[in-house]
């Protein structure tokens, strides 16, 4: 089925622990993005990438990394769990610059 | 600054229209989002509108834009208990030079009585 997917769904993670939580779309979108989603602060842009190799950061960087080798992946890197990063994680995808984004279906992470 | 409003929360009867409402801030915007996220889920493109028009339908769907007052609606005809769900109004912004980024209104709660 064409989409989004992320993996995984939800995960646990010891502060100081990293991970990387991954984004895959198979519509051969250019745009793709990564938003956090908070009770009360709606979503947030955390970093974003126009094309294979292009990456720039969003609103809230700090402690993710990412990298965009192919179209079709966009990973997530945490590099030091905290427990501020207790989120949802949705990653977008996008064929046209300012067109609907389409969400996968989200990553529920807990640092403990 | 950048600031989409939504009220928290609508109750509606099944088979009422439900109206939700948003207001946003960036006159700039190309286009004006609706999604919808269901419990646990992602968030569902419902629908759009370009800033140059005034009304959009799209089935049981009515987006008017109101680019005087920034203000954007949602009707949903014949409610359902399946039209349950969040409802985000989001407009997309210029980002970076290079790319737009969604800012999103921190929802509306649809809850539908059978």
């Amino acid at each position: 089925n064409a989409g989004v997917t992320q993996t995984p769904k939800f995960q646990v993670l010891k502060t100081g622990q990293s991970m990387t939580l991954q984004c895959a779309q198979d519509m051969n979108h250019e745009y793709m993005s990564w938003y956090r989603q908070d009770p009360g602060m709606g979503l947030r842009l955390i970093h974003y990438s126009v094309g294979a190799g292009i990456t720039d950061q969003g609103e809230v960087p700090n402690g993710y990394n990412v990298s965009r080798s192919t179209t079709e992946d966009f990973p997530l890197r945490l590099l030091s769990a905290a427990p501020s990063q207790t989120s949802v994680y949705f990653c977008a995808s996008s064929y046209r610059l300012g067109y609907g984004y389409t969400f996968g279906s989200g990553t529920r992470l807990t640092v403990v | 600054g950048e600031d989409v409003e939504q009220s928290l929360f609508l109750s509606v009867r099944e088979g009422d229209s439900s109206v939700i409402n948003c207001t946003y801030t960036d006159s700039s915007s190309t286009y004006l989002y609706w999604y919808k996220q269901e419990p646990g889920a992602g968030l569902q493109l419902l629908t759009y509108i370009f800033s140059n028009m005034d009304m959009k339908q799209d089935q049981r769907l009515t987006v008017l834009l109101n680019k005087k007052d920034k203000h954007l609606s949602l009707r949903i005809a014949d409610t359902q208990t399946g039209d349950s769900a969040i409802y985000f109004c989001a407009e997309s912004m210029e980002y970076g030079g290079a790319t737009n980024k969604l800012i999103f209104g921190t929802g509306t709660l649809l809850a539908v009585q059978p």
